[in-house]
This record gives C-alpha cells, structure tokens and sequence, in this order.
C-alpha cells in the first residue's frame, strides 16, 4: 500500500516552454501533498505543500507564479513549471500524506527535468 | 545552523558490517522521527517510523531515538550491497501541516 506515482518520469524540452507533472496516490487518498527540488548530491528542498481544495503554501524563495501547484482531487497534484529555463533542471519529487494520521510521506518516483 | 544535522559521509564497508548512521537535531517539539532510503535517481522510500523515543526494530533494521540527546540512529545489520544508497532522515512536530524537516542524507556504500 501507499504508492505513489508521478508522471512522466524524464522530460526534456525547450527554454521557454511550460512543463507539466502528475502526482498521484495510487491507493490511499492524499490531503496533503508535498512537492520538492533535489540536486544532484543534496537533500530535498520543499517547495511547497498543496491540500486538496485550497491554494498551495510556497516555502520562502520558491516563485508562486513559476511554480504552479494544483491539488484537483485527493488523488492527483500537479506541478506546472512555467516558461522553464535552464536553471530549471532538476529532480522533482513529489510525496503524499494521508489524513488523520502520522506524519509519514510517500513519495513518488521522480521526475528528472532537463530544460535546453 | 540546521535544525537537523546529518553527516554526508560517504561512508563505506564491507558486507556483513553493521552499519550506524545518526541524526542530530535541535528542535525538542519534533516527535516524530523517520528514515528514508533513497536509491540513485528514485524518491525516497520509508525504511522506519518511530514516534518519540525508544527503539524500533525491523528485520535488519533498527531505528534509535534519544529525545533527551536529540539524537536519532538508524543501525543496520549484516548489510548488503542492495543497501547501498543515500539514507535520510526526516522528523516532524506531529501538526495536521504534516511538514518534516530532512537531513542533507549519508551516502552509504557496502562492498562486496
């Protein structure tokens, strides 16, 4: 149980262009969904968490604007990069939290963007 | 200073060893105390959950927390080389916000 996935696993595409990721609790139902940026070698840095239904909380530094979070249903999340450059590139993972329990995450597998 | 500090490593040995990674922290409200095993190129997958202190075996795996030491070990006995991989850990104060705070993770290499 408590499996995640995320949507598509490796993209690549253009300076410019927007760029869309999936999360999804595959078998559970998510209130709170987390979405994170890992550089190669380092820890997770939280972007922002997204509950269901209401406008996703940006830790401090991350651009609302060009990071766009959308929580639709306790199942999905996605996370929209927009007009991505290259600084872009990175692994993005998202996690899901169930509700009314501990604070344990499961996370997805990754989504490794790379912006020409 | 970080609110949980993690050593990077890397750290190697060989198979069989029983291998100590550690956590510090410095925030007293965190209650809940995880780690997480993440292979090259994949998210992060739940090892262990301990809520405040004492010990939590699982198979090979046991998990540590010292509230009065903020201090939090994972052990790992007879490793093998599928241990191999970056270890974090993760502790959160138990809100409803569900936030936990990382560990920069220990790269850990066990050698046939």
């Amino acid at each position: 149980g408590a499996v995640v996935s995320q949507h598509p696993s490796r993209v690549i595409c253009k300076s410019g262009t927007s760029v869309k990721i999936e999360c999804r609790s595959l078998d559970f139902q998510a209130t709170t969904m987390f979405w994170y940026r890992q550089f190669p070698k380092k820890s997770l840095m939280l972007m922002a968490t997204s509950n269901e239904g209401s406008k996703a909380t940006y830790e401090q530094g991350v651009e609302k604007d060009k990071f766009l979070i959308n929580h639709a249903s306790l199942t999905l999340s996605t996370l929209t990069v927009t007009s991505a450059h290259p600084e872009d590139s990175s692994f993005y993972i998202c996690s899901a939290k169930t509700s009314g329990s501990t604070d344990t995450q499961y996370f997805g597998p990754g989504t490794r963007l790379t912006v020409l | 200073q970080k609110e949980v500090e993690q050593d990077p490593g890397p750290l190697s040995v060989p198979e069989g060893a029983i291998v100590s990674l550690n956590c510090t922290y410095s925030n007293s409200a965190f209650q809940y105390f995880m780690w997480y095993r993440q292979y090259s190129r994949k998210g992060p997958e739940l090892l262990m959950y301990t809520y405040s202190s004492g010990n939590k075996e699982d198979g090979r795996f046991t998990a540590q927390v010292d509230k009065s030491s903020k201090y939090i070990s994972l052990f790992i006995r007879d490793s093998q080389p599928s241990d191999s991989a970056t270890y974090l850990c993760a502790m959160s104060v138990g809100t409803n916000a569900g936030k936990s705070t990382f560990g920069d993770g220990t790269t850990l290499t066990v050698k046939p």
